[in-house]
């Protein structure tokens, strides 16, 4: 079963834009972790938000944290082509620790 | 530093073959994790070591083994492979549970 879920399932905006998405998840957690994959390669962490934080911020990417709506959003500023990749979030259970994953956001930015 | 490294990168097998998949990471990582990855899907944890010496099932374990050979190694074996094992399957590993995980490049599977 999937405890996280990512919104849009695809999104596809102009460079210079900034691109929103946003993951909810149902139980308890410790962390929430975003992590980036290119085409065919394997997954790249991008930024770990803990529980007791709302706001954590890299580069162009910021990262929020609602744990009363169970919810969390990463903004991409100014957006690059480069920056076309799925991007998924996992959380952490505080139950045991384990990462579970959401089907993610495919993101095409266009030239 | 190579990071996490996976052995092969492209395998192609009948049903009923067995393989094993390699993984080693060289950044003295205790947790080590083994992921599929089908169409349009998040990953699916099959089996995952918290440590050495441990070995724990996932979400999706029916129809793998693993062995945490050493802190280093952690392989994953399909006994009989079945149409639905066609997958990627990517290695990860953790300092510590519920840390960053750091992925290989992952294995792309077809099982005919």
């Amino acid at each position: 079963s999937q405890q996280g879920e990512e919104d849009p399932q695809a999104l596809s905006i102009q460079e210079g834009e900034n691109a929103t998405m946003n993951c909810s998840y149902k139980t308890s957690i410790n962390n929430l972790q975003w992590y980036r994959q290119n085409s065919g390669r394997g997954l790249v962490h991008l930024i770990l938000i803990r529980s007791n934080e709302r706001e954590k911020h890299s580069g162009r990417l910021r990262v929020t944290l609602d744990t009363s709506k169970k919810s969390s959003s990463l903004l991409i500023t100014a957006s690059r082509a480069a920056d076309t990749a799925s991007y998924f979030c996992a959380t952490e259970l505080d139950s045991n620790y384990q990462l579970i994953w959401g089907a993610g956001t495919k993101l095409i930015i266009k030239p | 530093n190579a990071g996490v490294t996976q052995t092969p990168k492209f395998q192609v097998l009948k049903t009923g073959q067995s393989m094993t998949l390699q993984c080693a990471q060289d950044m003295n990582h205790n947790s080590m994790y083994w992921y599929r990855q089908d169409p349009g899907m998040g990953l699916r944890l099959i089996y995952y070591s918290a440590s050495e010496g441990t070995t724990d099932k996932g979400e999706v374990p029916n129809g793998y083994n693993v062995s945490r050979l050493n802190k280093r190694e952690f392989s994953l074996r399909l006994e009989s492979a079945a149409p639905s094992q066609t997958s990627v399957y990517f290695c990860a590993s953790s300092f510590l549970q519920g840390d960053t995980q750091y992925f290989g490049p992952g294995t792309r599977l077809t099982v005919l």
